[in-house]
């Protein structure tokens, strides 16, 4: 049973414009977000997180919106460049547990 | 590097053998976490632990896995009588002790076992 669904494997972008990543999850139970960037043969980099308290948290390049009724989070990156070309990772922990739960991952190209 | 540390990078074990994975947390971090990850798939939890204390180990297989983080030294994952189908990467994670649940993991860039 998936709790965080990333249900784009892959997404392709030019350089400049908007990349918009998603996650569903089903785990009311969650209240913390992250998104982790990860190279191949690296550890996964944190990137930006959010607290179910909020629906919206804004770091430099990347924001991630959080909808607690569709059970869906989302992270936009603006404008993207080469180097964000990477697999992202949406993960989730419950209340008062450590725990991370991740999502499959979304492979994002952006083409120069 | 004041990252997480984790060797060795790549471990070979014929089926049968153990396996051993240390990890050494960023500086003033107490809170050591493991994750594996197979090909393909996201990153699953397996333990969570303190010093000299393992706090919730809901994700880790009931048999041949242990884990540590002994007062001094690395956190150890130990792989027991190794099967092919532990061939994965495993991560380790660490955070600081404060700021309750909600603070990031930072990873180190783990440990791929293959079994032969």
């Amino acid at each position: 049973d998936q709790q965080v669904k990333q249900n784009s494997p892959s997404l392709s972008v030019q350089e400049g414009r908007i990349s918009i990543l998603n996650c569903d999850y089903t785990n009311s139970m969650f209240d913390y977000f992250l998104w982790y960037k990860k190279y191949p043969a690296e550890g996964p980099t944190f990137l930006i997180s959010i607290s179910s308290i909020k629906d919206k948290n804004e770091d430099g390049r990347f924001t991630v919106f959080l909808n607690k009724s569709a059970k869906h989070l989302s992270l936009h990156i603006v404008p993207s460049q080469p180097g964000d070309s990477a697999v992202y990772f949406c993960a989730a922990s419950e209340t008062g547990r450590r725990a991370l739960t991740f999502g499959s991952g979304t492979r994002l190209q952006v083409q120069p | 590097n004041a990252g997480v540390m984790q060797n060795p990078r790549h471990l070979v074990r014929r089926r049968g053998q153990e396996a051993r994975l240390r990890c050494s947390p960023m500086k003033g971090h107490s809170h050591v976490y493991w994750y594996r990850q197979l090909p393909e798939e996201g990153l699953k939890f397996m333990v969570y632990l303190q010093k000299e204390n393992i706090i919730d180990e809901s994700g880790m297989p009931k048999e041949r896995f242990s884990a540590e983080f002994p007062k001094e030294g690395p956190s150890i994952l130990r792989i027991q009588q190794v099967v092919r189908g532990d061939s994965a990467a495993y991560f380790c994670a660490s955070s600081p002790p404060v700021g309750g649940s909600n603070q990031p993991q930072h990873f180190g860039d783990g440990t791929r076992l293959s079994i032969l």
